[in-house]
């Protein structure tokens, strides 16, 4: 049973313009949320977190917003540059546990 | 600072045989993480050490994989016999003890494991 899911596999969207990924969870135990960027041949690298106690957060370019009466967070990423193409993971962690939960991914194209 | 390290980067290994993924941390981070990813799936949390201790192996999937972090620096992870399904990308992820598990996991580039 997948407690976090990303339901869209692939995004394309035009240079310059909003991205915007969405991820839904399950278990209202969460409490902290990130976001990961994945290139190909890489590791994931940490882009962007959120506590349970807010519901936006935004470093840039990157804003992550979360509804947790809907248990759906989102990442957008404004304006949309070629080099953020990647594969993007949302993932959840409750305090005390230190496991993250990963979704599946959505790969991310930003066409020029 | 030098990131997270793994080695080897890829392994092709017959049904039956062992591996051996090996996992170097950042230096003075005393969590290390073990995640896998099957193609196309999510990344699956499989043990957690705290130095030399394992905090947490509930991910861990079956008795044929064994994790070790003598002296709580570098960690193992050898799977014996390997089946087909065990194949997949396996990442390992380090972070600093804070008190809190709200500290930013930090990931090496994966060993990608095929078994034939």
């Amino acid at each position: 049973d997948q407690q976090v899911k990303q339901n869209s596999p692939s995004l394309s969207v035009q240079e310059g313009r909003i991205s915007i990924l969405n991820c839904d969870y399950t278990n209202s135990m969460f409490d902290y949320f990130l976001w990961y960027k994945k290139y190909p041949a890489e590791g994931p690298t940490f882009l962007i977190s959120i506590s349970s106690i807010k519901d936006k957060n935004e470093d840039g370019r990157f804003t992550v917003f979360l509804n947790k009466s809907a248990k759906h967070l989102s990442l957008h990423i404004v304006p949309s540059q070629p080099g953020d193409s990647a594969v993007y993971f949302c993932a959840a962690t409750i305090s005390g546990t230190y496991k993250y939960i990963f979704g599946t991914g959505t790969r991310l194209k930003v066409l020029a | 600072e030098a990131g997270v390290t793994q080695f080897p980067s890829h392994s092709v290994i017959e049904k039956g045989q062992t591996v051996t993924l090996r996992c170097d941390p950042i230096s003075g981070h005393d969590n290390l993480y073990w995640y896998r990813r099957v193609m196309g799936k999510e990344i699956k949390f499989l043990l957690h050490f705290v130095k030399e201790s394992k905090q947490d192996e509930s991910g861990m999937p079956n008795n044929r994989f064994l994790a070790e972090r003598t002296g709580g620096t570098y960690s193992t992870l050898k799977v014996q016999p390997a089946e087909l399904e065990d194949s997949g990308v396996y990442f390992c992820a380090s972070s600093r003890y804070q008190g809190s598990s709200y500290n930013e996991q930090f990931f090496g580039p994966g060993t990608r494991l095929t078994v034939l």
